[in-house]
């Protein structure tokens, strides 16, 4: 069974620009979550989508947005880029609904590395 | 705001020893804990998950559990140079995102 996938692996930017990254759950997986990491913060929730809906939302400003397919798969935006965020962006997929229980185990994807200069 | 800590580290044991990774986290209604291993410029690996109080055991790793405490703990036991990484834990609730620690960096020296 494939794994999360998620491109591209890097990416370099200019400040001002935008960048959508992509994220392929686990086949069957139908929640993905997106966070940011930094070393200095570490892991910070960004949004959770299920069914193309979004679930939960992080505090993170509006240059940063999301959405789902139906087939699962997910994007995220972030317009205007800052260097601050310059970061790793990990995307991770569980098999159901956020709310219908916990007991589930998330998996993440290896990541795009952004870099802004 | 739901707060997950955990000792930065780094932590360095002997090779062969036992190593301890603690967490405590803020939210009482949490429900699900997990322990991720990350090596450095890799992704998160999950490694553990416990849902209630008490130990589970999985090969050399025991996850403990404290949930009147709020309290989480990762023992490796004969932890080996391979086991070196950064160690996240990682809590959720109910119907509430996967809030991570920013992770304890254990050093195994051999």
């Amino acid at each position: 069974k494939a794994g999360v996938t998620q491109t591209p692996r890097y990416l370099i930017k200019t400040r001002g620009q935008q960048v959508t990254l992509s994220c392929s759950p686990i086949s069957g997986h139908r929640s993905v979550s997106w966070y940011q990491q930094t070393p200095g913060q570490g892991l910070q929730f960004l949004f959770e989508y299920f069914s193309e809906t979004q679930r939960n939302k992080g505090n993170f400003p509006g240059r940063f947005s999301g959405r789902q397919f139906s087939n699962s798969r997910s994007e995220m935006n972030v317009s205007t880029l800052e260097l601050g965020d310059s970061a790793l962006y990990l995307c991770a997929s569980r098999p159901g609904d956020p709310a219908g229980g916990p007991r589930t185990e998330a998996f993440f994807g290896q990541g795009t590395r952004l870099t802004v200069v | 705001q739901k707060e997950v800590e955990q000792n930065s580290g780094p932590l360095s044991v002997p090779e062969g020893a036992i190593a301890s990774l603690n967490c405590t986290y803020s939210d009482r209604g949490s429900q699900s804990f997990f322990w991720y291993r990350q090596y450095s410029g890799k992704s998160p690996e999950l490694i553990m998950s416990i849902y209630s109080n008490g130990d589970k055991e999985d090969g050399r790793f025991t996850a403990q559990l404290n949930k009147a405490s709020q309290y989480v703990s990762l023992l490796i036991r004969d932890s080996q140079p391979s086991d070196s990484a950064t160690y996240l834990c990682a809590v959720k609730g109910g119907n509430t995102p996967l809030v991570f620690g920013k992770g304890t960096r254990l050093s195994v020296i051999a």
